[in-house]
């Protein structure tokens, strides 16, 4: 099982949609959340840390569930800029505090 | 956020050449810095983590030898590149987190803009 899993996607919506993406972790021990935004051939950039329940930013809702091992993320009123690859992060104290990738959910937002 | 950079962007060489490439945080200071690589369609992978003062840790499976890191300032992390070879061709990208940056920011991790390099 891979330590951190998403949904690959393609995901297509219209503008102004509202779009969720989950992502599970395996490790119980993780301690830190992030998602990032990685354009096609660009570096990832921080999107957003996930505390605590969750947080909000925006447009952007994160949500942590420590119970059940995920972390999801809801984009509303989409926009074309928006289209990207969402990559899901982890920490656990015992990797060392290096991040732990998923593979990536990719977003399509189309006019 | 927290500002890297890395130079250069793009590097085209010959089999057989080495290639330094620099990562750099602009306005904090990092003991420790990560370099990536990333092949097409495929996530990050993790390959070393340089740690300022002391030596390298790697990943299972990359080789020390051919990927040297050296990181001799809180600022400044270079990674080697020892007798590319095509199959070195890839996407490499550093990152760093601001250790005196306060919880819950501490474990932020920003990432330099990479670096595409392609053997010939």
């Amino acid at each position: 099982r891979k330590e951190v899993e998403q949904d690959p996607g393609p995901f297509n919506v219209p503008e102004g949609a509202t779009v969720a993406f989950n992502c599970t972790y395996s490790n119980s021990a993780s301690q830190s959340f992030f998602w990032y935004r990685q354009d096609c051939r660009k570096e990832p950039k921080l999107l957003m840390s996930v505390y605590s329940s969750g947080n909000e930013d925006g447009r952007f809702t994160a949500q942590l569930n420590r119970a059940s091992q995920y972390i999801s993320l809801l984009i509303r009123d989409s926009k074309l800029s928006d289209s990207a690859t969402y990559l899901c992060v982890v920490i656990a104290m015992e990797y060392g505090n290096k991040l732990v990738f998923g593979a990536g959910t990719i977003l399509r937002v189309k006019s | 956020g927290a500002v890297v950079s890395q130079h250069p962007s793009r590097v085209i060489c010959k089999s057989g050449t080495s290639v330094k490439i620099e990562c750099r945080s602009l306005d904090f200071q990092a003991t420790t810095m990560f370099w990536y690589r990333q092949f097409p369609k495929q996530s990050l992978m993790l390959m070393a983590t340089s740690n300022e003062g002391s030596k390298a840790t790697y990943e299972q499976g990359v080789e020390k030898d051919k990927f040297l890191i050296n990181h001799a300032s809180l600022t400044l992390s270079t990674l080697t590149v020892t007798s590319a070879h095509p199959e070195d061709s890839s996407f490499y990208i550093c990152s760093a987190r601001d250790v005196l940056a306060p919880l819950p920011t501490y474990n932020e991790q920003f990432f330099g803009p990479g670096t595409r390099l392609t053997v010939l």
